[in-house]
């Protein structure tokens, strides 16, 4: 079974612009969550989607936005980008919404900002 | 608002059995134990989970204290591949599927 999968890998973006991220979690997996990492903060939850509606949100500004598809897949977006915004954007999926369901991550996109 | 408290690093010997404490002494009775773990740069992966019992699978054991105040990840024959950050986690029902890391610890195992 395929894992998590995430794309682009890598992107360079500068100041002001935006950026999609795109995350295709694991076959009959329902549940998409994102987190960003950063050496200064750690792994930080940005927001879960479930069944195409947003289901938690982290502390984050509304420059971050996500959403889901019906098949899933989901995408986040970060508008006005910003210097600290540069970090390893991470995506896990699971079957359901439940604690004693693990989640998987993929393998992350790397945006750097200039 | 982690609810977990992990020793910074540790150093083990390749070949040897790797223990990784974590202590959650606040955790609640349907709270589970979860830890993963994240070699640089890459996505973290998930080793192993646990509620009350002790739990085994091909990558690890999990051993949780009777009185669940603590637990102990146990990697039987350390390699120098399972060099890596290890997060333990405490699910909390009301977060849903978000996770909560901490720094974790590195370990290093040595040849």
């Amino acid at each position: 079974k395929a894992g998590v999968t995430q794309t682009p890998r890598y992107l360079i973006k500068t100041r002001g612009q935006q950026v999609t991220l795109s995350c295709s979690p694991i076959s009959g997996h329902r549940s998409v969550s994102w987190y960003q990492q950063t050496p200064g903060q750690g792994l930080q939850f940005l927001f879960e989607y479930f069944s195409e509606t947003q289901r938690n949100k982290g502390n984050f500004p509304g420059r971050f936005s996500g959403r889901q598809f019906s098949n899933s897949r989901s995408e986040m977006n970060v508008s006005t980008l910003e210097l600290g915004d540069s970090a390893l954007y991470l995506c896990a999926s699971s079957l359901f919404r439940d604690t004693a369901v693990e989640q998987y991550f993929g393998p992350g996109t790397r945006l750097t900002v200039t | 608002d982690a609810k977990t408290t992990q020793p910074t690093s540790m150093d083990c010997a390749e070949g040897r059995a790797a223990n990784l404490p974590c202590n959650h002494s606040t955790i609640s009775g349907n709270e589970y134990v979860y830890w993963y773990r994240q070699i640089h740069s890459q996505g973290p992966q998930y080793i192993i989970h646990g509620l009350k019992n002790n739990e085994t699978n091909e990558m690890a054991s999990l051993i949780i204290t009777e009185d669940r105040k603590s637990s102990t990840l146990i990697l039987p024959h350390a390699t120098l591949r399972d060099t890596a950050v290890y997060y333990c986690i405490v699910r909390v029902r009301e977060y849903g599927n978000k996770l909560v890391f901490g720094a974790g610890t590195i370990l290093r195992v040595k040849s």
